[in-house]
């Protein structure tokens, strides 16, 4: 089945110990997303890519990072976690972001920093 | 500023009916998204809205006005297993998705 896979499902790292969150899809779409989720928030969209062309939203802090070394993978980086940064990460993946077609989610990253 | 309001939490009866409204005020308007979100788990997708009326598909239906800037979110014959949160998202005049915060929806037995 195609779908968006994301690893690990659970991640606990140490205030300051950069970590790495991944994501692949087998939907072969265009864009990916990457979304931070705070327990009852709206997700807050970090940044996406169309292929890759990268583009980050003007409240993301530096502290993170993204790569997308080809069409099905796609990498955050958060370089020096803080207890703020906790959080639900979701990968989505759409078709397009010219049009309205619609953002397949991933399972989720659940960060836990200690 | 862009703004989706959706009530923070509902209770309803397993086998009843209940709506989730959502009012939107965006720059631009390229349609709506419903999202089904159960705890701790990612958001699957329901519905998408662009030109106004009901779109019905099964027990879950959604509605649009544009000219209000509203929609709901109607589920009827309800199940244990639609206690989740709900989470409407508009599209804007950039295609940039704005969420809002979700309902959280609890069904009774």
């Amino acid at each position: 089945d195609a779908m968006v896979i994301q690893n690990p499902r659970y991640q606990v790292t140490q205030f300051g110990k950069p970590v790495t969150l991944s994501c692949s899809q087998t939907l072969n779409h265009n864009v990916m997303y990457w979304y931070q989720q705070k327990s009852s928030q709206a997700p807050k969209l970090l940044f996406h890519y169309y292929d890759k062309d990268f583009n980050n939203e003007a409240d993301t802090p530096d502290n993170f990072q993204s790569r997308r070394p080809n069409t099905s993978f796609c990498f955050l980086d958060i370089r020096s976690p803080g207890l703020g940064d906790a959080a639900m990460y979701l990968c989505a993946t759409s078709r397009d972001s010219g049009g309205a077609d619609t953002q397949y989610f991933g399972p989720g990253t659940r960060l836990t920093v200690l | 500023g862009q703004n989706i309001d959706q009530p923070t939490e509902m209770t309803a009866t397993e086998g009843a009916i209940v709506q989730i409204n959502c009012t939107y005020q965006t720059s631009g308007f390229n349609g709506l998204f419903w999202y089904q979100q159960h705890a701790g788990e990612a958001p699957t997708f329901l519905s998408y809205n662009v030109l106004d009326g009901l779109e019905e598909k099964g027990r879950f239906s959604s509605f649009l006005s544009r000219s209000k800037g509203y929609s709901y979110l109607l589920l009827k014959e309800l199940q244990m297993k639609d206690s989740a949160s709900y989470l409407c998202a508009v599209l804007d005049s950039n295609y940039q998705l704005i969420w809002g915060a979700g309902t959280k929806l609890i069904i009774k037995p």
